[in-house]
């Protein structure tokens, strides 16, 4: 059965750097076609697809906020990390972290994790 | 960039068909997905690569692909069918991309 929890601050300033974990269970991210992403979701409006890291430490970021985003792993922890810098208001979201079908040619996340709000204010 | 379309909001009786659309230039060339969200709660799978149903998803959901539009369509609707619908697919560059989402309400 796989899991997914995503754990980090709930309160970040404007220009801080949010880093928010995914502790996973019931995969190993060093196996074959597996992969991790972000999603986040801003209060009453769509998801946002934000990042994904591979098995193989393949990295896919959204082009809108590539230069924000940082997505990285740690295998022996079960966890991936995203950190997204100069955090403003409008990305005041509730943040998921799902895990993608190992089926390789189809994108789509098969497990979510509960999400976590975050919320950006001085 | 690539965008999918939905349209805001979808009205329907208990035990009508319910049908919602998503349109996007990519759709003849990458699958589709269909995410059902409910309030407070994280979306869960409902339809994957434009018309297949995961396990335990009710059989009343089913999904088609006419081009550049898929529709998720829901027979027989139920009261608990009552959520926003969120498609989502992959561009070129392999590129995930979500719809505006689809507010479902059961009247």
């Amino acid at each position: 059965q796989i899991t997914l929890k995503e754990s980090g601050p709930t309160l970040v300033k404007p220009t801080q750097t949010l880093t928010l974990t995914c502790t996973f269970s019931g995969f190993s991210l060093s196996t074959f076609g597996m992969a991790v992403g972000w999603i986040r979701q801003p209060p009453g409006k769509a998801l946002e697809w934000l990042a994904l890291i591979y098995w193989d430490d393949d990295k896919r970021y959204s082009p809108s906020l590539k230069s924000r985003l940082t997505i990285t792993k740690d295998t022996s922890k079960n966890q991936v990390v995203l950190a997204l810098t100069n955090m403003d208001p409008v990305d005041t979201a509730t943040y998921y972290c799902a895990h993608k079908t190992p089926d390789s040619g189809f994108y789509y996340f098969d497990q979510w994790g509960q999400g976590t709000l975050v919320t950006v204010s001085s | 960039s690539y965008e999918l379309t939905q349209p805001p909001s979808v009205s329907v009786s208990p035990g009508q068909t319910a049908r919602i659309t998503c349109s996007g230039d990519g759709l003849p060339h990458q699958y589709a997905y269909w995410y059902q969200q409910k309030p407070g709660q994280a979306p869960v799978l409902v339809i994957y690569k434009d018309r297949e149903r995961p396990s335990g998803i009710p059989e009343r959901f089913s999904g088609s692909n006419s081009g550049t539009t898929v529709t998720l369509t829901i027979t027989g609707v139920q009261a608990e069918d009552e959520a926003d619908y969120h498609c989502q697919s992959a561009d070129n560059n392999y590129l995930w991309v979500f719809g505006g989402g689809t507010k479902l309400t059961v009247l």
